[in-house]
């Protein structure tokens, strides 16, 4: 159980273009999503949680019309790196949680802006 | 801010051989949470732990919630080249929010 499915897992994409990342939570309902960037070896840094139905909470830092999320359902999340340029490539990985649960991880999604 | 500090940042050793990494901090947590991440990939929940004192273990995993609630350590016995990936430890503060908080990481390779 608690299978987060993340799509794309790959974008290479021009500098310039906007990019969407869904994450879903497959068989359990996702009171929390949480979407994270990670460096190479580096440790996962908090960008937003966001909360079913309600605006996301952005960490310090993180410019929020840059990155637009959108949770419009219990099971979906998504993340858009608006006009996204070269500084914008990483590793992004969603996470979602429900009650007292853990929180369990998608696969990431490896954004190259060329 | 909160931090975690994760070591030791990476370990090489020998098939066979037990391993063992800690997380101490400053700030009290109320759960504390053990993944797995190997490349290009998410990481993965290895063991949570939700008690002061809880020792728990999955298969050759051991982790401990330490009594002061500031920190946690993972053992690995009898290691093998599967074992190979980065370990996070991550400390969730008091409250519901859930998020956590990270360690650094303790990557580990294994030599057959």
């Amino acid at each position: 159980g608690a299978v987060v499915s993340q799509h794309p897992s790959r974008v290479i994409c021009k500098s310039g273009t906007s990019v969407k990342i869904e994450c879903r939570s497959l068989d359990f309902q996702a009171t929390t999503m949480f979407w994270y960037r990670q460096f190479p070896k580096q440790s996962l840094m908090l960008m937003a949680t966001s909360n079913e139905g309600s605006k996301a909470t952005y960490e310090q830092g993180v410019e929020k019309d840059k990155f637009l999320i959108n949770h419009a359902s219990l099971t979906l999340s998504t993340l858009t790196v608006t006009s996204a340029h070269p500084e914008d490539s990483s590793f992004y990985i969603c996470s979602a949680r429900t009650g007292g649960q853990p929180q369990h991880f998608g696969d990431g999604t490896r954004l190259s802006i060329l | 801010g909160q931090q975690l500090n994760q070591s030791p940042q990476s370990m090489f050793i020998q098939e066979g051989e037990d391993v063992s990494m800690n997380c101490t901090s400053s700030s009290i947590f109320n759960t504390w949470l053990w993944y797995k991440q190997d490349p290009g990939e998410g990481p993965v929940l290895l063991i949570a732990l939700y008690k002061a004192g809880e020792l728990t273990s999955n298969g050759r995993l051991t982790a401990q919630f330490g009594i002061t609630r500031k920190d946690s350590f993972l053992n690995i016995s009898a290691s093998i080249p599967s074992d190979v990936g980065i370990y996070f430890c991550a400390g969730q503060l008091r409250g519901n929010t859930g998020k956590l908080i990270f360690g650094q990481g303790t990557t580990l390779q294994v030599k057959p």
